[in-house]
C-alpha cells in the first residue's frame, strides 16, 4: 500500500517568513493533493498535481511535484496568520480510489 | 459557489445505537468518497461510489454500510456504534465529470460522538 510521509510534523514560523512542507511517497504518485485543515474542521482543497515537474500556485502558496513523481513540496511565501492550520498531502491511487493521506504538518504563525 | 453539504453537522449517540450520515454533492460530481478522521489522526478512506455503484472499499467496518442514490446523494449507515467510532466523518466528491477531473472536494464533516 502507498504511504506518505510529511515533514516537518510541526512548524512554527514568524509572520512574513517563507516556509516549505514536504510530502514523500513510497510509490509513484498518480495524483497528489494538498489540503488545509483548521483544527477539527473540514478539509479545504488547495491544489492537485499530476504531471512530473508540475508546479501550481494560488496566491502565496506554490506546490511542486518532482520529475519522478514521488515527492511534492508546498511553499508559502510571506506567511500570514491566516496560513495557520494543518496541511495534509493526499495521494491518488487512480480511478475512484480514495486518497491516502500523510499525517499532516501543523503550521503555527507567530506574530 | 455551492459546496458539498453534510448533515447532520454534529451527532451524539450511545453505544450500540445506529447513526445515518448524509452527503449531498455538488453538480457534475458523480463520485462520492467517505473518510473517517479520528482525534489527532489523518483521514482514513472508508468507501467510494461511482454512478450509484460501490467502486472501492477501504477500512470500513462490517457494521457500516453506505449507498449512493439516484440524485447522487450518499448515506453512511453505522450500526452497533462503539466508543471508537467517535470521529469526524467527511464525504468528498469528485469524478471525471468534475470541473477539474478527479479533484476531490470535501464537505465540512459530521462530528459523531459515541457515549
Amino acid at each position: 500500500s502507498q504511504e506518505l510521509e510529511q515533514s516537518p510534523q510541526s512548524l512554527i514560523v514568524q509572520e512574513g517568513k517563507n516556509l516549505t512542507i514536504n510530502c514523500t511517497s513510497s510509490k509513484t504518485l498518480y495524483g497528489l493533493y494538498w489540503y488545509k485543515q483548521k483544527y477539527g474542521e473540514g478539509l479545504i482543497f488547495l491544489m492537485m498535481l499530476q504531471k512530473g515537474g508540475e508546479e501550481k500556485s494560488h496566491e502565496k502558496i506554490t506546490a511542486k511535484l518532482d520529475e519522478k513523481k514521488q515527492q511534492s513540496s508546498l511553499h508559502i511565501t510571506a506567511s500570514q496568520p491566516s496560513h495557520a492550520g494543518i496541511y495534509l498531502c493526499g495521494a491518488d491511487g487512480g480511478g475512484a480510489d480514495g486518497l491516502t493521506f500523510g499525517k499532516g504538518t501543523h503550521l503555527i504563525i507567530q506574530p | 459557489a455551492a459546496g458539498v453539504i453534510q448533515s447532520p453537522r454534529h451527532l451524539i449517540k450511545e453505544k450500540r445505537e445506529t447513526a445515518t450520515l448524509k452527503c449531498y454533492p455538488i453538480p457534475r460530481h458523480d463520485t462520492v468518497y467517505w473518510y473517517q478522521q479520528g482525534p489527532g489522526q489523518d483521514p482514513q478512506f472508508l468507501i467510494s461510489f461511482y454512478e450509484k455503484m460501490q467502486s472501492d472499499k477501504g477500512s470500513i467496518p462490517d457494521r457500516f454500510s453506505a449507498q449512493q442514490f439516484s440524485d447522487y446523494h450518499s448515506e453512511l449507515n453505522m450500526s452497533s456504534l462503539e466508543l471508537g467510532d467517535s470521529a469526524l466523518y467527511f464525504c468528498a466528491v469528485g469524478g471525471a465529470g468534475a470541473v477539474v477531473p478527479y479533484e476531490q472536494y470535501f464537505g465540512p464533516g459530521t462530528r459523531l460522538t459515541v457515549t
